[in-house]
């Protein structure tokens, strides 16, 4: 119950196109679902995060989508650029406020 | 920009030694957390740290792992005896206080530790 599974494992976009990775959990405590960024060699960066009190949040080209009674979140970047190549981690958490995180998908965008 | 370090970047040790991997984290956090990545795999949590104490530690932090606050601003991880299955990159991170930013980790760029 503690699990967030994420896919795809790797994605492939051409620049300028949208790229969209899923997650799903099933732990109904879970309230804060962070995005974070890793480049290679680097620590994760939070990138965007929600909570499930809105269905939306978007800041700059990165969107997250929220459907809270499916409980699904997604992450969706748009105009995909060859510097947002980097492996992207869904997490989730609840009152213990420690990250539970998706395995991780491989972003490449082609120029 | 406030940052937390780590060192070494690297760190090569034989099996059954002793392993320190050294963090400082965001000097006004109150928060400070141990994770570790296999490599290829997800983000895996290890211990919380708050007030000196441990606040919460997973299943993979058994009697051969110990965290240490010496200082004012070190925060570190000790595996007594390492096995091969260590190897992997450990990520310091720290979080500040309140509901927003105790959610809000900012990592470390991790020691890479080779068990060999």
């Amino acid at each position: 119950q503690q699990q967030v599974k994420q896919s795809p494992q790797s994605l492939i976009v051409q620049k300028g196109g949208i790229s969209i990775i899923n997650c799903a959990y099933e732990n109904t405590a879970f309230d804060y679902f962070p995005w974070y960024q890793q480049f290679p060699g680097k620590g994760p960066a939070l990138l965007i995060a929600i909570r499930p009190d809105v269905s939306e949040k978007k800041e700059g080209r990165f969107t997250i989508s929220f459907n809270k009674s499916a409980k699904q979140f997604s992450l969706h970047i748009m105009d995909s650029q060859p510097g947002d190549s980097a492996t992207y981690f869904c997490a989730a958490s609840g009152g213990s406020y420690i990250p539970t995180f998706g395995r991780g998908t491989s972003l490449i965008v082609h120029p | 920009e406030p940052e937390v370090t780590q060192t070494p970047s690297h760190q090569v040790t034989q099996m059954g030694q002793e392993v320190i991997l050294r963090c400082v984290p965001i000097s006004n956090h109150l928060y400070f957390y141990w994770y570790r990545q296999i490599l290829g795999q997800k983000v895996e949590f290890l211990v919380s740290f708050y007030n000196n104490e441990i606040s919460e530690k997973s299943e993979i932090f058994d009697d051969q792992f110990s965290v240490e606050r010496p200082d004012g601003s070190n925060f570190t991880l000790k595996i007594r005896s390492t096995k091969l299955e260590d190897s992997a990159m450990y990520f310091c991170a720290s979080s500040g206080g309140g509901v927003v930013s105790y959610n809000e980790q900012f990592f470390g760029p991790g020691t890479r530790l080779t068990v060999l």
